[in-house]
């Protein structure tokens, strides 16, 4: 089955700097990859996906980038600030089987003002 | 408002003391899942239905038992709880396709 590996597991940058959040995935079929963000004591929610034919999407400061080849995906954000503190989850899932979500084990990011 | 309600949000209980977490949710998704989340482990998937009385095991399906009788419902029943499964439970419900998953508040469940 899928295997979803995040890194790092913490995250600590400036405040206005860049943070990079990194996941691999093992199946090849998998073709859907939304990242979620997990404020403390509150539940995940969608912040962005892309989709096996797009190689990068943006939302004005996220974006996600996609390596089919490699199976890697990436999601960054610039120009950090507080409120980006979270912990965010990249997942992995294929059309035939959507029901199936696999997630990383999270990155912790604190944004230090 | 679009919304997926879990209850209780804490529960604290003893082992062997058969549980229900209920979830309910009003936005007329086919799919619902149930999830765990520990620490340096993610959201690892219990159990999921497609759609009112289909139901599957997800990657940790031991110790807990769904039912799907109506399409807004999708209740989690731990029949003989333990302490290893003290974790935080989510709910979460989507259309089919690669679309956003909706989770609830999450359910704090201690077993001592």
């Amino acid at each position: 089955g899928e295997n979803v590996e995040q890194h790092p597991s913490t995250l600590s940058v400036q405040e206005g700097d860049s943070a990079v959040i990194k996941c691999t995935y093992s199946d090849s079929a998998s073709n859907y990859f939304p990242w979620y963000k997990q404020e403390l004591g509150k539940r995940p929610q969608l912040i962005i996906d892309i989709r096996s034919n797009v190689g990068e999407k943006k939302d004005q400061r996220i974006a996600v980038t996609l390596n089919k080849t490699a199976k890697h995906f990436s999601l960054h954000i610039t120009e950090t600030q507080p409120e980006d503190s979270a912990v965010y989850f990249c997942a992995a899932s294929s059309l035939d089987s959507s029901y199936k979500l696999i997630f990383g084990s999270g990155t912790r990011l604190l944004v230090r003002p | 408002e679009a919304q997926v309600t879990q209850n209780p949000r804490y529960l604290i209980t003893v082992t062997g003391k058969k549980l229900t977490v209920t979830c309910s949710q009003n936005m007329n998704h086919e799919y619902m899942s149930w999830y765990r989340q520990d620490p340096g482990l993610g959201l690892r998937q219990i159990y999921y239905s497609m759609n009112v009385e289909v139901t599957d095991k997800g990657d940790v399906p031991e110790g807990y038992k769904v039912s799907r009788k109506e399409k807004r419902n999708f209740p989690l029943i731990l029949e003989s709880p333990s302490p290893n499964q003290t974790s935080l439970y989510f709910c979460a419900s989507s259309f089919p396709g690669q679309t956003e998953a909706f989770f609830g508040q999450g359910t704090r469940l201690t077993v001592v």
